[in-house]
């Protein structure tokens, strides 16, 4: 079954870190370009981050840029966020996804089920 | 970045009705839009990509159209199945962005 796992989500206070991880089983990850995308609570979807299967190509939203940071790591068969300076506009629903081409911008093709961020004191 | 702007953010139809919901994108982005469908407490799952290329295994009651700044999606038979929140996405660029979704809700 083709799936992507996130995990790491949780509770942090403003300033504090956390660092997402998505695991990605059933799928060729290692030949395609992924990505975070959040969505906060009752609100629309917000990507925030781009990673090549190379790691050669990284893109980062405004709103986030300079607080995180994507990596991957291919023989895991992983992506990662970390993130950095959380303030409460980050309490989202973090998704990874796929996109279906690599080092093109794409649909995307494949989600995770999402894991939540909250930031709040 | 390029600003996608939905219309109309919720619209209520019945089972069987037409329902066409608009994306405008703030330049042109070619061809370079995907719709998505999102239920509650699911993540989103791509319709259309390419602007007018149905996903393998989508009904056919879906169907995109559209270029450069102006696109549609259509369902041709509303389905119980698709009360759900759409989003439109542009790809033109590696800074992707989405539309602010329509909520189709049951009449």
């Amino acid at each position: 079954e083709v799936q992507l796992v996130e995990s790491g989500g949780g509770l942090v206070q403003p300033g504090g870190s956390l660092r997402l991880s998505c695991t990605a089983s059933g799928l060729t990850f290692n030949d395609y370009g992924m990505n975070w995308v959040r969505q906060a609570p009752g609100r629309g979807l917000q990507w925030l981050s781009y990673i090549s299967s190379s790691s050669g190509a990284i893109y980062y939203a405004d709103s986030v840029k300079g607080r995180f940071t994507i990596s991957r790591d291919s023989a895991k068969n992983s992506l990662y966020l970390q993130m950095n300076s959380l303030r409460a506009e980050d309490t989202a629903l973090y998704y990874c996804a796929r996109f279906g081409r690599d080092y093109s911008p794409d649909a995307f093709d494949i989600w995770g089920q999402g894991t939540m961020v909250t930031v709040s004191s | 970045d390029i600003q996608m702007t939905q219309s109309p953010s919720t619209l209520s139809a019945s089972v069987g009705d037409r329902v066409t919901i608009t994306c405008r994108a703030s330049q042109s982005i070619s061809s370079w839009l995907a719709w998505y469908q999102q239920k509650p407490g699911k993540a989103p799952k791509v319709l259309i990509y390419k602007a007018s290329t149905l996903e393998s295994g989508v009904p056919s009651r879906f169907s995109g159209s559209g270029s450069g700044t102006e696109f549609t999606l259509t369902i041709s038979s509303l389905q119980p199945d698709d009360f759900a929140t759409y989003y439109c996405q542009q790809y033109n660029t590696f800074s992707v962005t989405f539309g602010g979704g329509t909520k189709v809700e049951i009449k």
